[in-house]
């Protein structure tokens, strides 16, 4: 079983559509990740959020906002998407942010973009 | 500037033929070498983590050792479960704050 559990699996929106990907972790962990992946490439960081507060933005467009609402759960909500925003969206989760510990990933929300 | 590259991109094997995937780092401040497996459509899974150079760990048909500039995974007698794009990861410290730099992975096929 996956630790790490995102939803949806898969999603279609236009660009015009307001839609968001959910990320539960059930690892008692303190920090959690958005990372994008395209295809053949490795995953490119997104965001950071520790104990709940955004600790890094890699510089993303403002169409992508995350939210942590609590230590186990992330959001993304995504407003007006380009079509080269299609990509397989991944969460993580760590001991701490600053921990020396692996990242746990999640499969993913595969999001294409009409 | 931190990189991570790995060799060779792709590699293919017969059922048995053992290899080595390689990862080499040029990085300021390394704070642990992470490999992880990931299959088509599927988040990366954990393997290892590497802390120090002359560190060894194993899990089942695979070893990972870790010197100052480079990782090595080694496949020992490999079965086509095994194939899979292998991703190297090293975490780094960069202006205050850390991330994962990822290399861009080892695709590896294991025919039987």
């Amino acid at each position: 079983d996956t630790e790490v559990t995102q939803t949806p699996k898969h999603l279609v929106m236009g660009m015009t559509n307001k839609k968001s990907l959910k990320c539960e972790q059930h690892l008692g962990h303190n920090a959690m990740y958005w990372y994008k992946q395209k295809a053949k490439k490795p995953p490119e960081l997104m965001f950071v959020y520790s104990y709940e507060k955004l600790s890094i933005n890699e510089s993303v467009p403002s169409r992508f906002s995350p939210e942590c609402p609590n230590s186990s759960l992330l959001n993304l909500h995504l407003h007006a998407l380009q079509p080269e925003d299609s990509a397989l969206y991944l969460c993580a989760s760590s001991q701490a942010w600053r921990s020396v510990q692996p990242q746990h990933f999640g499969d993913g929300t595969r999001l294409s973009i009409l | 500037e931190d990189q991570v590259t790995q060799s060779p991109e792709a590699l293919r094997l017969q059922e048995g033929e053992s290899s080595s995937l390689n990862c080499s780092y040029t990085v300021s401040g390394l704070r642990g070498l992470f490999w992880y497996r990931q299959d088509p459509g599927k988040g990366p899974e954990f393997l290892f983590t590497l802390y120090s150079a002359g560190e060894e760990k194993e899990k089942e048909r695979l070893k990972a050792t870790l010197t100052k500039k480079e990782s090595f995974l080694h496949i020992t007698a490999p079965k086509p479960e095994d194939s899979a794009t292998y991703l190297c990861a090293v975490r780094v410290t960069q202006g205050g704050s850390e991330k994962l730099v990822f290399g861009k992975g080892t695709k590896l096929t294991v025919n039987p």
